[in-house]
């Protein structure tokens, strides 16, 4: 069973620039989350997505938007970027009944320059 | 406000060590998970365990074991006999018990085994 994937796994972009990332779940999972990592502060939770739907939001400014389409394929977009936007996108999707583990793809490493 | 404390930034043991990660958690939720995860050099975090607040037990897979202590809200895991291949950066989380798919993560300990 093919894992989570996710393009590109690295990427680098200038400050004003926006990016787009994508993430293709398991097959058969339906919720996708997003997590940024970062040296400064950690794992931090962007945003899940269930059935198209966004379920949950973390504390991030709206420059960052996500989306995922009825074949459960999600995407991230960041625009604007910042210096302080460098990091690793963690996408992660889990089965139907939520309670589960969740299952990480390897990431998308942004570099802003 | 829920918040993962790993106290232990990096630690470094010789092969066939017994070592423990730490982790304390805060919640004023009565019924939460608590995760393990471990993260190697490639990126991508791999599931480790999952227990709920329900649960006391400790649990052992293999050289794995963990100790969940609801009194003192810790929830620590110890590799026996550990191996090169344990090498790799350690996540405790914790989660609501509903919404499991947003975890708040600790911020890390980073393991190094030595030959």
């Amino acid at each position: 069973k093919a894992g989570v994937t996710q393009t590109p796994r690295y990427l680098i972009k200038t400050r004003g620039q926006q990016v787009t990332l994508s993430c293709s779940p398991i097959s058969g999972h339906r919720s996708v989350s997003w997590y940024q990592q970062t040296p400064g502060q950690g794992l931090q939770f962007l945003f899940e997505y269930f059935s198209e739907t966004q379920r949950n939001k973390g504390n991030f400014p709206g420059r960052f938007s996500g989306r995922q389409f009825s074949n459960s394929r999600s995407e991230m977009n960041v625009s604007t970027l910042e210096l302080g936007d460098s990091a690793l996108y963690l996408c992660a999707s889990s089965p139907l009944d939520r309670g589960g583990e969740l299952f990480f793809g390897e990431g998308s490493r942004l570099t802003v320059l | 406000a829920q918040k993962v404390t790993q106290a232990q930034t990096e630690i470094s043991v010789v092969e066939k060590e017994d070592v423990t990660l730490d982790c304390v958690y805060e919640t004023r939720d009565t019924t939460y998970y608590l995760f393990w995860y471990k993260q190697p050099p490639s990126g991508e975090l791999v599931f480790l365990i999952r227990r709920n607040s329900f649960d006391e037990q400790n649990e052992i897979s293999g050289r794995y074991s963990w100790n969940f202590q609801k009194s003192t809200s810790s929830f620590n895991f110890t590799i026996t006999a550990s191996q090169v291949v344990d090498s790799a950066v350690y996540f405790c989380a914790l989660s609501e018990l509903y919404n499991t798919d947003k975890l708040i993560f600790g911020t890390g300990t980073r393991l190094q085994v030595f030959p």
